[in-house]
């Protein structure tokens, strides 16, 4: 059982915009940036926001993320059959002094 | 353009240790946290722990009375050693650059399968 909680699925059809959460705690999230990564079939995951809200140079400003409290989201605009992946949330926590990951959310572009 | 590589066994006996190295390159590895990201197969990440260029670690605590993780900065390679395996620890293990403290991972390598089994 992961220490960070995300739906284990999420799905939309093209061109339509789906929110992915992920839920912790205030030794967490609460505390503490939340980064988001997607991982695309048989490849290594990729940093896609960091900082709650910071995209890497090269990712796409249809992918966004926001925090409050001890949850936060990722939200993809204009989905394209390409974002078909598993994504993760990670963040620093303070109580086990580690990274710790969301269970990952398999999305699914219908 | 910084790459990073796995090496190291892809099989491991019970009971063994797990050993790999994960080598630098196009960039210094000084100044970053370096880390061990495991994955089995089908399943989520999870973070074995890092290491700064300074030495200085931090491991998950469920792992950590069985790893060490070092870093050689004339090599530009950093290790992870994983003791008394079982099948429990068959995944994916990935190396990956960290910036600041937060997990904010900019450069992964591509990941090396390691199988526990007699």
């Amino acid at each position: 059982q992961s220490v960070l909680t995300q739906p284990p699925s999420a799905s939309g059809t093209p061109g339509q915009r789906v929110t992915i959460s992920c839920s912790g705690s205030s030794s967490n999230i609460g505390n503490n940036n939340v980064n988001w990564y997607q991982q695309l079939p048989g490849t290594a995951p990729k940093l896609l926001i960091y900082s709650n809200n910071q995209r890497p140079s090269g990712v796409p400003d249809r992918f966004s993320g926001s925090k409050s409290g001890t949850s936060a989201s990722l939200g993809i605009s204009g989905l394209q059959s390409e974002d078909e992946a598993d994504y993760y949330c990670a963040a620093w926590d303070d109580s086990l002094n580690g990274v710790v990951f969301g269970g990952g959310t398999k999305l699914t572009v219908l | 353009q910084v790459q990073l590589q796995e090496s190291g066994p892809g099989l491991v006996k019970p009971s063994e240790t797990l050993s790999l190295t994960c080598t630098v390159s196009g960039g210094s590895i000084s100044s970053y946290y370096w880390s061990w990201i495991r994955q089995p197969a089908g399943k989520g990440l999870e973070c074995i722990g890092r290491i700064y260029t300074s030495g200085s670690a931090n491991y998950n605590p469920s792992l950590k009375s069985r790893v060490t993780m070092l870093v050689d900065t004339s090599k530009n390679q950093f290790s992870l050693k994983l003791s008394s395996v079982t099948a429990a620890d068959t995944a994916v293990y990935y190396c990956a650059r960290g910036v600041g403290w937060e997990p904010r991972f900019d450069y992964w390598g591509q990941g090396t399968l390691v199988t526990v089994s007699s």
